[in-house]
């Protein structure tokens, strides 16, 4: 089983639209959470990390939850420019490395 | 405030001619180093990680080398590059995972 896993995609959504990613992790030991975009051919940048009592920033919510080892991603009122991978990433057991899922694609049309 | 400077953005490499790939990270002390990989169409592969000077761990064997030989100076070798060693190689800088990575811009290895 993979450490972090996440569908692929790709979420093909119109502009003002709602999509939500989930993310599974196989290690309960895991301390930190973070979702992380990356635009085509760039590096990964950090969207938001993601607390336990969940958090939001502007349209992006992010959710937590322990005991099924989940993580989601919540984008209200899609825009173009949000066209990206999102990967899910959270810490080893070991505490000093991260692991990164493979990412889910998301498109968003006019 | 704190940068990460990669370089070169972009190389073309024949196969078996050797290879250097340097990262410097400003701004910042004793921070920890990654170097990831990531081919084409694929996830983030963790290669090396440091914590200090003259420290490195390697998560997969194979055809790469690390080294640190200053606090903020992360280096990425090989000898002999291989096909299969192209790919988009990032590094990264934290200073603790509780506040995530921040990458270079990366450099796109092409082997041929």
């Amino acid at each position: 089983r993979k450490e972090v896993e996440q569908d692929p995609g790709p979420f093909n959504v119109p502009e003002g639209a709602t999509v939500a990613f989930n993310c599974t992790y196989s290690n309960s030991a895991s301390q930190s959470f973070f979702w992380y975009r990356q635009d085509c051919r760039k590096e990964p940048k950090l969207l938001m990390s993601v607390y336990s009592s969940g958090n939001e920033d502007g349209r992006f919510t992010a959710q937590l939850n322990r005991a099924s080892q989940y993580i989601s991603l919540l984008i209200r009122d899609s825009k173009l420019s949000d066209s990206a991978t999102y990967l899910c990433v959270v810490s080893r057991w070991d505490g000093n490395k991260l692991v990164f899922g493979a990412g889910t694609i998301l498109r968003v049309k006019s | 405030s704190q940068t990460i400077h990669q370089w070169p953005a972009t190389l073309v490499q024949p196969v078996g001619s050797p290879l250097s790939l340097e990262c410097t990270v400003e701004g910042t002390s004793n921070p920890n180093l990654y170097w990831y990989r990531q081919a084409a169409g694929r996830g983030l592969q963790l290669l090396f990680y440091s914590v200090g000077i003259g420290q490195i761990s390697s998560e997969v064997p194979q055809n790469l080398s690390a080294s640190r030989p200053q606090d903020r100076q992360f280096i990425l070798s090989s000898k002999k590059l291989l096909l299969s060693d192209s790919g988009f190689y990032l590094c990264a800088w934290s200073p603790g995972t509780t506040y995530g990575y921040t990458f270079g811009s990366g450099t796109r290895l092409t082997v041929v």
